[in-house]
């Protein structure tokens, strides 16, 4: 089952405005990584934030981080028609001797020209 | 190198048959990682690699599925006799993390359709 669910399930907007992405997760976490999908294709990484990091930037992105909520929120100013796509949040956990990444569900951005 | 590959990158088969995809990761990682992901929702974890070692196996991947990395570079998936639920998009990744967790590189995925 999946650790994150993002919220909404589908976001569209015009050109220019910001779009904000949240994500909840259930365990405790190391970190949390938004990456990028275009339909179709592979996934592309944004950003990873820190347990112990509350906010982060990087270009147009702002991620920040709750872990008393358990949740993280992505936002993407002045957006593009290009930054259509989905977003999903991903959460790390100690599994075994390894660590993986859990995946949410997604938020599919449709940024209108 | 340009990044992470997958071949094919689409593939038809009939219920029954047996497929097998490959993955080429980024050549300096010695992390590799396979995922699942059906239309609509986020990849799912199947298996991992750190350099031909297969340290990690979910609960997603049953008898039918086996994958290898036999020389600690490219990897391959098998499914045998496939089922209509094993239609989906296969993943790999891969990471050069030698302690914690960073980002992965992704491949475009193989879209594996089950008739």
């Amino acid at each position: 089952s999946q650790q994150g669910e993002e919220d909404p399930q589908a976001l569209s907007i015009q050109e220019g405005e910001n779009a904000t992405m949240n994500c909840s997760y259930k365990t405790s976490i190391n970190n949390l990584q938004w990456y990028r999908q275009n339909s179709g294709r592979g996934l592309v990484h944004l950003i990873l934030i820190r347990s112990n990091e509350r906010e982060k930037h990087s270009g147009r992105l702002r991620v920040t981080l709750d872990t008393s909520k358990k949740s993280s929120s992505l936002l993407i100013t002045a957006s593009r028609a290009a930054d259509t796509a989905s977003y999903f949040c991903a959460t790390d956990f100690i599994s075994g001797s390894a660590r993986q990444l859990t995946f949410g569900s997604g938020t599919q951005l449709t940024v209108l020209p | 190198d340009t990044g992470v590959s997958q071949d094919p990158r689409h593939k038809i088969t009939k219920r029954g048959q047996n497929v097998t995809f490959r993955c080429d990761p980024i050549s300096e990682h010695n992390r590799l990682y396979w995922y699942r992901q059906t239309l609509g929702q986020g990849p799912e974890f199947l298996t991992y690699f750190q350099n031909e070692a297969q340290l990690e196996k979910s609960r997603l991947l049953s008898d039918r599925f086996s994958a290898e990395r036999p020389k600690g570079s490219f990897s391959t998936l098998e499914i045998q006799r496939t089922e209509q639920g094993d239609s989906a998009m296969y993943l790999c990744a891969s990471s050069l993390a030698p302690g914690t967790i960073i980002e992965q590189y992704f491949g475009p995925g193989t879209r594996l359709t089950v008739t």
